[in-house]
């Protein structure tokens, strides 16, 4: 399996632009989370979607942020208008459906690491 | 939610010697506790995880304790290597929410 795949992996970009982030989730897991990495806030939950359905966005920081999951394959974050304090990595993670053997692991894409300027 | 607070921030070992990284989270609903090792420029690799009805697990040279009572968990790795440098996380798991600790670096000297 090529695992969590994330594009793209650098994104530069101008104060106002419009971002989008690109997540594909590993085949057959059911989950899918977006994060953000900064030093400041360390890893925080933005959304995750179970079955494509969004549950829980309250870590979505501002309305300029948003998120779709339009299948069960692909995944986007969007940020519009962009804003320097944006500047984080954007990690996508996916997690299988929880069985009675198997736990709900989490597996994590590369990340995008966007600079807003 | 919850709260997952993770120490020490930065841990310096020579090579050979053991390492120990605490957690500590709030809510005893949390059921599920992972560990991610983080590489410079990767996404966080999950290393190995502890579900709450089982009080250590073990795979080759890493390993998890659990205290449900004191809600506290830890990773310890023995024999370091080099290759162990990294970006070490802690999580629980609420509600299908994984929550975060603030990472340990880890330093292994040669």
């Amino acid at each position: 399996d090529a695992g969590v795949i994330q594009s793209p992996r650098h994104e530069v970009t101008e104060m106002g632009q419009e971002v989008t982030l690109r997540c594909k989730p590993i085949s057959g897991h059911n989950s899918l989370f977006w994060y953000r990495q900064t030093m400041m806030r360390g890893l925080e939950l933005l959304i995750y979607f179970n079955n494509n359905v969004p549950i829980d966005d309250s870590g979505m920081p501002e309305d300029r942020f948003s998120a779709k999951m339009p299948n069960a394959s692909f995944s986007t974050l969007k940020i519009q208008p962009s804003e320097p304090r944006d500047s984080a990595v954007y990690f996508c993670a996916s997690s299988p459906r929880a069985s009675r053997v198997t736990n709900e692991k989490l597996f994590f894409g590369s990340g995008t690491q966007l600079s807003v300027l | 939610g919850e709260n997952v607070e993770q120490h020490p921030s930065t841990l310096s070992v020579q090579e050979g010697d053991s390492a120990v990284i605490k957690c500590t989270y709030s809510d005893s609903a949390s059921n599920y506790f992972p560990w991610y090792k983080q590489e410079l420029g990767k996404g966080p690799q999950l290393i190995i995880d502890i579900r709450s009805n089982v009080g250590e697990k073990k795979d080759q040279r890493i390993a998890v304790t659990l205290n449900k009572t004191a809600k506290h968990f830890s990773l310890h790795i023995t024999e370091t290597q080099p290759e162990d440098s990294a970006v070490y996380f802690c999580a629980a798991k609420l509600f299908n929410k994984f929550y975060f600790g603030s990472g340990t670096k880890l330093n292994v000297k040669p």
